[in-house]
């Protein structure tokens, strides 16, 4: 099973700060997607990465995928209590989806106004 | 709207008995799955399915079958539920053959005692 790690498993920082959050494998992905979940909620598709070095930006938030596609980072500038939530990166195993995603175990981010 | 949609939301049931929840998508999406979610475990895949007829073993199979009789549909049923299969439970869709992310149902809390 290939596994996706990710830090921190928990964070709390203030309205204003920026963060990073990291996923990590020994294992090769052809892609790596980035979702957020809010409690009672399913996970909702932030960002899909494919190709190695590949920087996507979704307002506040910037996405990066490893050179090497083993590994992405997300960036929040100026967290807003509203970025509240778990976030979760999953690999896609063999491209197209056919296999599924294998999913890192989540941060849980809180912002305090 | 597009949806993928479960029922029912929460579930509470004894063990032994019978159970079906049930997932159908708007997307015309040819690829199905069900997940749980537990604490410290992360998200695990259970069944998946490329297209009609076609079903596969995820990662967590024992307790659980599914059925793709339409391609809208996708039920996880559980045939004689036990208290370990109490969990959160996720059914997801996509296309195939991209990278494309998952569209999440809105998840069924399952108690089973």
């Amino acid at each position: 099973t290939q596994l996706l790690e990710q830090s921190p498993q928990f964070l709390s920082i203030q309205e204003g700060e920026n963060l990073t959050v990291y996923c990590n494998s020994s294992s090769v992905f052809s892609s790596l997607q980035w979702y957020r979940q809010e409690p009672g909620e399913g996970p909702v598709l932030l960002v899909t990465v494919v190709t190695g070095g590949e920087v996507k930006k979704l307002k506040r938030l910037t996405f990066q995928f490893g050179d090497a596609r083993k590994d992405s980072s997300l960036h929040i500038t100026a967290a807003q209590p509203g970025d509240t939530g778990l976030y979760l990166c999953a690999g896609d195993r063999s491209g197209g989806g056919a296999d599924g995603l294998t999913f890192g175990k989540g941060t849980h981010l809180i912002i305090q106004p | 709207e597009a949806q993928v949609t479960q029922n029912p939301r929460y579930l509470i049931t004894v063990t032994g008995k019978k159970l079906t929840v049930t997932c159908s998508q708007n997307m015309n999406h040819e690829y199905m799955s069900w997940y749980r979610q537990d604490p410290g475990l992360g998200l695990r895949q259970i069944y998946y399915s490329m297209n009609v007829e076609v079903t596969d073993k995820g990662d967590v199979p024992e307790g659980y079958k599914v059925s793709r009789k339409e391609k809208r549909n996708f039920p996880l049923i559980l045939e004689s539920p036990s208290p370990n299969q109490t969990s959160l439970y996720f059914c997801a869709s996509s296309r195939l053959g991209g990278p494309g992310g998952y569209t999440f149902g809105s998840g069924t809390r399952l108690t089973v005692v």
